[in-house]
């Protein structure tokens, strides 16, 4: 079954120093892949999107990912953690055979230590 | 603020009864989407609708439907309630039908929290 992993389901960083949230998606034909952010009681938002074009993709508030076939990884980074980054990030994929569905990570929730 | 609305925010029900949940899409989106989070099973797709037609199912349960209007807004029938169907209900639209080789980026509501007492 096509599926996506988040390797840590709690990370907790200081502000200011470097943040990594693991991702690996099952290999199957080509993936989209998707960073989602939840802040606390609120929507889902997008953070970022790989669609086959630059391996390399930014995103909003700072936050980048890189999309490595060869390890089927999606891991997301940012160089310098925020407060208001503490939320639950989610890995999402999705295929060109699934239409629009989305199938989702079990999410990662970073805490920034002041 | 995604421009997608859901109502209401926040229900309370008890076991075997019926509610329905309601989503408007961003004006133009003709795709509406239905997630499910919940603590044990994560969040979930439900079913997608494209301009009033069923295009796509997952691991929706019989005892739930769904409907998208002519005016493009959507509604998620929740019947027989069990005290597992508590969770946090998402809606989602896009502007498109998605292909094979396109995705179009889906605006997520800000979820309508049910508890089944």
């Amino acid at each position: 079954a096509q599926s996506v992993t988040q390797l840590d389901s709690h990370v907790s960083v200081s502000e200011g120093t470097p943040v990594l949230l693991r991702c690996n998606y099952s290999s199957s034909y080509s993936p989209s892949l998707f960073w989602y952010v939840q802040h606390p009681n609120k929507g889902l938002q997008l953070l970022l999107k790989y669609t086959s074009a630059a391996t390399l993709v930014k995103g909003i508030n700072g936050f980048e990912a890189e999309f490595k076939k060869s390890e089927t990884s999606f891991h997301l980074t940012k160089p310098s953690a925020h407060m208001s980054d503490a939320a639950e990030y989610f890995c999402v994929v999705t295929y060109y055979n699934q239409g629009g569905k989305l199938i989702f990570g079990q999410g990662t929730e970073l805490s920034v230590k002041p | 603020d995604s421009g997608v609305t859901q109502t209401p925010k926040h229900l309370i029900t008890a076991t075997g009864q019926r509610v329905t949940l309601r989503c408007s899409p961003r004006s133009g989106d003709l795709s509406v989407y239905w997630y499910q989070q919940s603590l044990d099973q994560g969040l979930q797709f439900l079913i997608q609708y494209y301009n009033g037609e069923e295009r796509a199912k997952g691991n929706i349960l019989e005892r739930f439907s769904a409907q998208q209007f002519p005016d493009l807004h959507s509604e998620l029938n929740l019947s027989s309630l069990e005290l597992g169907d508590s969770a946090l209900y998402f809606c989602a639209s896009s502007g498109g039908l998605a292909g094979a080789s396109s995705y179009n980026e889906q605006f997520f509501g800000p979820g309508t929290r049910l508890t089944v007492l």
